[in-house]
């Protein structure tokens, strides 16, 4: 059964608005989160993490939001830019053992 | 540079051989793991090792194979019992802590006809 799902296969953006990915999980032990941007036929790169102790990261243009409550976490991209078109997969870990990945969600930025 | 390295970049088997991906990082990363991606399904944990000589299997070990002889190499063979073994493969390492990221190599994809 899926731990980490992102429910939405794909999202477009206009140039400068914000984007926001959204994931749910369902394991509560889960205490660390990341987000990864891939491109086809490439690994994933690391973009941001948080730990379970905050609710909130930010890093440049992006910000992820935890809210332990709902099990949802979402990563804002504000401004969208053109280069930011890629599959973003959010992951989830507990005690730093295994990685569960979420299925991707496709942002396509149009300029 | 420090990185991960996955060779070679395309592989194509015939079905019923044995086929074994090469995964190296220079990164003196204690743990290592393999996961596979397929379309629509995002990556899933074939097998990982958090030590030299000690591994386990992640959710879809079956028809797989890996070592852990040496720390910053972590072999995948995939074997003639493994059903669908056309894919994306992912090699990735991380750091000690609890808190470090996986950081991946750029994939192996596999072609088995």
């Amino acid at each position: 059964d899926q731990q980490v799902k992102q429910n939405s296969p794909s999202l477009s953006v206009q140039e400068g608005r914000i984007s926001i990915l959204n994931c749910d999980y369902t394991n509560s032990m889960f205490d660390y989160f990341l987000w990864y941007k891939k491109y086809p036929a490439e690994g994933p790169t690391f973009l941001i993490s948080i730990s379970s102790i905050k609710d909130k990261n930010e890093d440049g243009r992006f910000t992820v939001f935890l809210n332990k409550s709902a099990k949802h976490l979402s990563l804002h991209i504000v401004p969208s830019q053109p280069g930011d078109s890629a599959v973003y997969f959010c992951a989830a870990s507990a005690f730093g053992n295994q990685f569960y990945f979420g299925t991707g969600t496709s942002l396509t930025v149009i300029p | 540079d420090g990185g991960i390295t996955q060779s070679p970049k395309y592989l194509f088997r015939k079905e019923g051989q044995n086929v074994t991906l090469s995964c190296e990082q220079n990164l003196n990363h204690d743990a290592m793991y393999w996961y596979r991606q397929d379309p629509g399904q995002g990556l899933r944990l074939i097998y990982y090792s958090q030590i030299v000589n000690d591994f386990q299997k992640g959710d879809i070990a079956e028809g797989y194979s890996v070592s852990r002889e040496k720390k910053e190499s972590f072999p995948l063979t995939v074997t003639s019992a493994q059903k669908n073994p056309t894919a994306f493969y992912l090699c990735a390492s991380r750091d000690r802590g609890m808190n470090s990221p996986l950081h991946f190599g750029n994939g192996t994809r596999l072609t088995v006809t």
